[in-house]
C-alpha cells in the first residue's frame, strides 16, 4: 500500500563514510524530492528532479549528492558524512504542483 | 523572503477541549497553502490543500481555513490520537516546485 517507499529506515554510518539513501514510489510521479529534517525543526529542503532535471538548493553542501536513474527511484549520496549531517532525511513526489507526498523518512546516525 | 510561522509551538490538550492552530505567512503570491500531520518518526503525512482566502476544508474532527495572512487549523473535540506535530507550508508563485515549512506545532491530547 505505501507509495514512496524509503530505504533503510535506520541507517549508522561512520565519519566519512559514504552513504546511499534510497527512495523509490509507486505513483508514477514527475517531480521527486529530498529533504533533510533535524529534530523540532521544519524539513529543509536539498534538491528535487523534475522529471530527469536536476535542481540544487543554493546553500545545499556539495557533500550531498543525487542520481534519478528513472522515474520510480531516487538516491540521495552523502559523499563524507559529517557530524553535523545526523538527521531524518525525507523523500517527497509529487505531479507537477500538487500536494507532495512523503516516504517514512531514513533517521542517518553518523558515529 | 518567504517566511511561515506557526503558533503556538506546542500545545496541550484534554480530550473534546477544541482548540485552533495557527500559520502566519508572509509570500508575494500564494499559489496554495498546505497542512500535514507528522508522526513521530515518520514522514509528514498530507491534509489540506487551500489555495484562496475563504476556502475551507474539512476532514474528521480537523478543519482548515485561509485568509490574506493566515492559516488556521481547528480541532474540534480531539482524541489522544489526534496527538501529532503539524506543519504547515505555501507554496508561493514564482517558487517553481519548491514549498517552504513552518517548524510545526506539537499536538498532544491526553485523556
Amino acid at each position: 500500500d505505501a507509495m514512496v517507499i524509503q530505504n533503510p529506515r535506520y541507517q549508522v554510518t561512520q565519519f566519512g563514510k559514504p552513504v546511499t539513501l534510497s527512495c523509490s514510489q509507486t505513483l508514477n510521479h514527475n517531480v521527486m524530492y529530498w529533504y533533510q529534517q533535524k529534530s523540532s525543526q521544519a524539513p529543509k529542503l536539498l534538491f528535487h528532479y523534475y522529471d530527469k532535471d536536476f535542481n540544487n538548493e543554493a546553500d545545499t553542501p556539495d557533500n550531498f549528492q543525487s542520481r534519478r536513474p528513472n522515474t520510480s527511484f531516487c538516491f540521495l549520496d552523502i559523499r563524507s558524512p559529517g557530524l553535523g549531517d545526523a538527521a531524518m532525511y525525507l523523500c517527497a513526489t509529487s505531479e507537477n504542483r500538487q500536494p507532495q507526498h512523503f516516504g517514512d523518512g531514513t533517521r542517518l546516525s553518523i558515529l | 523572503e518567504d517566511q511561515v510561522t506557526q503558533s503556538p509551538e506546542a500545545l496541550r490538550l484534554q480530550e473534546g477541549e477544541s482548540s485552533s492552530l495557527n500559520c502566519s505567512y508572509t509570500v508575494s503570491g500564494l499559489r496554495g497553502l498546505f497542512w500535514y500531520r507528522q508522526d513521530p518518526g515518520k514522514g509528514p503525512e498530507f491534509l489540506f490543500t487551500l489555495y484562496s482566502a475563504g476556502e475551507e476544508k474539512e476532514k474528521e474532527r480537523l478543519k482548515a481555513t485561509l485568509t490574506k495572512k493566515e492559516s488556521f487549523l481547528h480541532i474540534t473535540a480531539p482524541k489522544p490520537e489526534d496527538s501529532a506535530t503539524y506543519l504547515c507550508a505555501v507554496h508561493p508563485t514564482g517558487g517553481g516546485n519548491k514549498l517552504t515549512f513552518g517548524t510545526g506545532t506539537q499536538l498532544k491530547v491526553e485523556l
